[in-house]
């Protein structure tokens, strides 16, 4: 059974602050990486896909990076927002695209004011 | 990107009865999926559901608790059976566009179900 771990599992910044989250997922059959963005009431939104090791996306002020090797990603904030605030999922997906996506637990990130 | 539009949004129901939720699609999709997330814990697969023939279910969900209909490629539905307290859990469709932009899912924004 594959098993994504997410930390911290919350988090609570000062707007304007920088911050990261980590997802650890198993290294052997890794295909993809996905990272969403889910708000409360709303449509969990796609973030990020990544597949490479080395991989590097950015989307405005978030940005990501992959190490397929040691089975690990991060998640970026820069300059956080209030807007930011959301629960952080990341799934992992092995061997191959027809296996189902494996979801971490998620990090409730909440930016104050 | 599909739009999903899943409904109820939230619902209270009583021990013991049965609710269906809908999930219905802006486009033709083949894979479409329904999870769950309990309180504190991952979003977790149910049931792919196929279209015209029996969905495939993993392990430790079976057809008899959560039957699925998807009667054509817009369309599906879960309906959660005999609930009990346990089943109170976010219950999200989802769907896949295969091949294109490395099979993202795109979700619906959820069922919130609480059992008394």
């Amino acid at each position: 059974i594959l098993n994504v771990e997410q930390s911290p599992q919350s988090l609570h910044v000062q707007e304007g602050d920088s911050t990261n989250f980590t997802c650890s997922f198993p290294s052997s059959n890794f295909y993809a990486l996905h990272w969403y963005r889910w708000e409360t009431a709303k449509s969990p939104e796609a973030l990020f896909v990544m597949t490479l090791n080395g991989d590097e996306k950015k989307k405005g002020r978030i940005s990501a990076t992959l190490n397929t090797k040691e089975g690990y990603s991060y998640l970026y904030i820069k300059g956080s927002q209030p807007e930011d605030s959301a629960t952080y999922l990341c799934a992992s997906r092995h061997s191959g695209g027809n296996t189902p996506l494996v979801f971490g637990k998620g990090t409730r990130l909440s930016v104050i004011a | 990107s599909a739009v999903i539009s899943q409904k109820p949004s939230r619902d209270i129901c009583q021990r013991g009865t049965s609710l269906t939720i809908q999930c219905q699609v802006d486009s033709q999709v083949t894979m479409m999926f329904w999870y769950r997330q309990q309180p504190g814990q991952s979003l977790t697969l149910i049931a792919t559901a196929n279209q015209g023939s029996e969905a495939t279910y993993e392990s430790g969900f079976v057809i008899d608790k959560f039957p699925i209909s998807r009667p054509n490629l817009t369309f599906s539905t879960l309906t959660v059976s005999n609930m009990s307290p346990e089943d109170s859990s976010i219950y999200l469709c989802s769907v896949e566009e295969a091949g294109v932009a490395k099979n993202i899912q795109y979700f619906g924004a959820g069922t919130r179900l609480s059992v008394l």
